[in-house]
């Protein structure tokens, strides 16, 4: 069982659909991030939050709202996609930002499609 | 800014064979992390091991053996006796201290052979 859990794991939506993706972890760790990973891309960090409060916002599209009600959830509300916001969605925490060796543990991604 | 290249896309390796897997990172910071990550087709990221900028030694972690080379700016991944469960795409990532950014290569997609 994994540390770091995403639901739902496959998610097809159209384009004017209002959909959220749930992360949850359960290691006890302080900051929770976001990260897309498209095709022949390498991964994008969407948004960090350390401690609920959100503190990197990478340009992402209005379209992406993330949610931290607290340092063990984190919610990625999507609405009114592209086709070309297809991708896999890595829900992923640490115990702490500001340490290089803090290692960055990943759920097993949200595989969302858009029609 | 930090830079990550992984200049193989795809390896072979035989079952039971040991790999090496190349990273190369270029980055001003003096302080940062090195990271390899397994991704298996069903899409975790499963973190496999560490490396200090400042680490005398070499990491490793079972199987898993980093070759970490400072001035060369390399931190080649060493996988022993491969298994079939090794094939997989590799990441090679980094992160300077202070900083959220974990930044990515491309990847390596190894295949082992039977």
């Amino acid at each position: 069982e994994t540390g770091v859990t995403q639901t739902p794991r496959h998610l097809v939506m159209g384009m004017t659909n209002k959909k959220s993706l749930k992360c949850e972890q359960h290691l006890g760790h302080n900051a929770m991030y976001w990260y897309k990973q498209s095709a022949k891309k390498p991964l994008e960090l969407m948004f960090v939050y350390n401690f609920k409060e959100q503190t990197e916002n990478n340009s992402v599209p209005s379209r992406f709202s993330p949610e931290c009600p607290n340092s063990s959830h984190l919610f990625l509300h999507l609405h009114t996609l592209q086709p070309e916001d297809s991708a896999l969605y890595l829900c992923a925490s640490s115990q702490d930002e500001g340490f290089s060796g803090n290692t960055i543990y990943f759920g097993e991604g949200s595989w969302l499609t858009v029609v | 800014a930090q830079k990550i290249t992984q200049t193989q896309p795809g390896m072979f390796v035989q079952e039971k064979e040991a790999v090496t897997l190349d990273c190369t990172y270029d980055t001003s910071d003096p302080s940062y992390g090195l990271f390899w990550y397994k991704q298996p087709s069903s899409g975790e990221m499963i973190f496999l091991i560490y490396q200090g900028s400042y680490d005398q030694q070499n990491a490793t972690e079972g199987r898993y053996s980093l070759n970490f080379q400072k001035a060369r700016k390399s931190a080649n991944l060493v996988i022993s006796a491969s298994q079939l469960g090794d094939s997989a795409m590799y990441f090679c990532a980094m992160r300077a201290a202070g900083s959220y950014q974990l930044t990515f290569g491309k990847g390596t997609k190894l295949s082992v052979i039977p």
